[in-house]
């Protein structure tokens, strides 16, 4: 079955970059979405069509996509993005998702 | 204000089958697939499979075919997921979620419903 690799967990310090990566073999041909989940709490969509923002995402935010990687970027990360993302594509008509990456910031 | 609204937590013992509602509004429910997660315990999101509730169509991830099966109830916009044979590995949460857009599968899942906690035990 198809798979995407996500780095398990990045600490970052407050205001600085976060590069979440995300890789598969097929994601030079299909968009990737990217989901911020907090404990407790549904997951947010963040990312579509591999750099598209939904109403009400900060432009800290960033998607981008090269080759076989999608990126997720947070520049000046804060302390309430601390969080698990998931980066998630389709595979033929089966939604995939990634494994998730923790983000810690301290 | 588009909102998905699932069923509450479920208990329920081995082999016994399960449905989980999700009712959506503020939106025109029929134009708008709907898409199934699990989540197991301290694990990561699984795309369960998604249904078009406008012909009721589903499509389900080959890791769930055949535990599974989702329907819909127009009359009451509600999405359904059941199911069957309950073993201790279906505990876990299920969320619903909305398509952005149709036959857009790059647009993703833009609204989700609260969970729903499901624990099987004997």
């Amino acid at each position: 079955s198809y798979e995407l690799t996500q780095p398990p967990s990045l600490s970052v310090s407050p205001g600085q970059t976060a590069i979440i990566t995300c890789s598969g073999e097929k994601l030079g041909h299909t968009y990737a979405c990217w989901y911020q989940q907090k404990p407790g709490q549904s997951p947010l969509l963040v990312i579509y069509e591999d750099t598209k923002r939904p109403s009400g995402i900060p432009q800290r935010f960033a998607g981008s996509s090269s080759g076989n990687t999608a990126t997720l970027t947070i520049t000046g990360t804060q302390s309430i993005d601390e969080a698990d993302y998931y980066c998630q594509t389709w595979d033929d008509t089966t939604g995939v998702f990634g494994p998730g990456t923790r983000v810690t910031v301290l | 204000e588009v909102q998905l609204v699932q069923s509450g937590a479920e208990v329920k013992k081995p082999g016994e089958s399960l449905r989980i509602s999700c009712k959506g509004s503020g939106y025109s429910f029929t134009n708008y697939w709907i898409t199934w997660v699990r989540q197991m315990p301290g694990k990561g999101l699984e795309w369960m499979g998604r249904l078009d509730p406008s012909d009721s169509f589903p499509d389900y991830s080959p890791s769930f075919e055949g535990h599974i099966t989702l329907s819909v109830d127009r009359s009451i916009s509600t999405v359904f997921l059941e199911l069957n044979s309950l073993t201790a590995s279906d505990n876990a949460t299920y969320y619903c979620a909305r398509h952005q857009e149709d036959y857009n599968f790059g647009s993703g899942f833009d609204h989700w419903g609260q969970g729903t906690l499901v624990t099987v035990s004997s």
